[in-house]
């Protein structure tokens, strides 16, 4: 069975700086998907960002970018020129290629908070 | 574009009750989950269907935990008799076709407390 690890419950981050949010996975599959979701208070999750394993350029979406490194696993999100509206639950989440296996295995989640 | 319904946004009730919540999926989304999210965790599947079937519902708790998505539109998750343990946010996700590619829209969620 495929894990998600958050290690950083809580993050805080001075609005314009970058931050970035640290999820690991384990698997033994070679092509799944990768996915950010971010959850405000308001509860509604909003997907992020997503990187195909098969890809070995990073994904990038304006402000948000991911370091994806395969061989170890490793899938961190940067948010750059931190703004107000990105304070939110963030959560990491794996998914197989495998037909018939497309549900999503989420993280614990990281707090994001942004300072003024 | 609409997104994902749900009903109700809370629901409080006493243990051994029954409740119900109510999904409404994007129009045309042929896959729907329902993932249930216990304080402090990331959400968890517990059940997805493909149109009116069952795809995976091998984290659903069949003793107390039923879904139905009949006619492959809306869909219901049904929790009788409810256990403390229950207390979380259930939320309904759909994706056009389930496919790999497909993003997963999710819905508002309803907040159950069981006391």
């Amino acid at each position: 069975a495929q894990t998600v690890t958050q290690s950083q419950p809580e993050m805080s981050v001075q609005e314009a700086e970058t931050v970035t949010l640290s999820c690991t996975y384990d698997t033994s599959e070679s092509d799944y998907y990768l996915f950010w979701y971010k959850q405000p208070p308001s509860r509604q999750m909003i997907l992020v960002i997503r990187q195909e394993a098969y890809k070995q350029q990073n994904a990038t979406e304006n402000r948000f970018s991911v370091n994806f490194q395969k061989a170890a696993k490793s899938f961190s999100l940067k948010i750059s020129d931190s703004q107000l509206g990105d304070a939110a639950m963030y959560f990491c989440a794996y998914r197989s290629a495998n037909f018939g296996n497309e549900k999503l295995t989420f993280g614990t989640g990281t707090r994001l908070t942004i300072i003024p | 574009e609409a997104g994902v319904a749900q009903s109700p946004r809370y629901k409080i009730i006493e243990k051994r009750q029954s409740v119900a919540f109510w999904c409404n999926p994007i129009s045309g989304h042929a896959t729907l989950y329902w993932y249930q999210q216990i304080l402090g965790q990331g959400p968890k599947l517990l059940i997805q269907f493909q149109n009116n079937g069952v795809v995976d519902d091998s984290q659903l708790p069949k003793d107390r935990f039923s879904a139905e998505r009949l006619k492959g539109v809306d869909s219901t998750l049904k929790i009788q008799p409810a256990k403390l343990e229950d207390s979380a946010v259930y939320l309904c996700a759909s994706s056009l076709d389930g496919g790999q590619q497909e993003t997963q829209y999710f819905g508002p969620g309803t907040r159950l407390l069981v006391l």
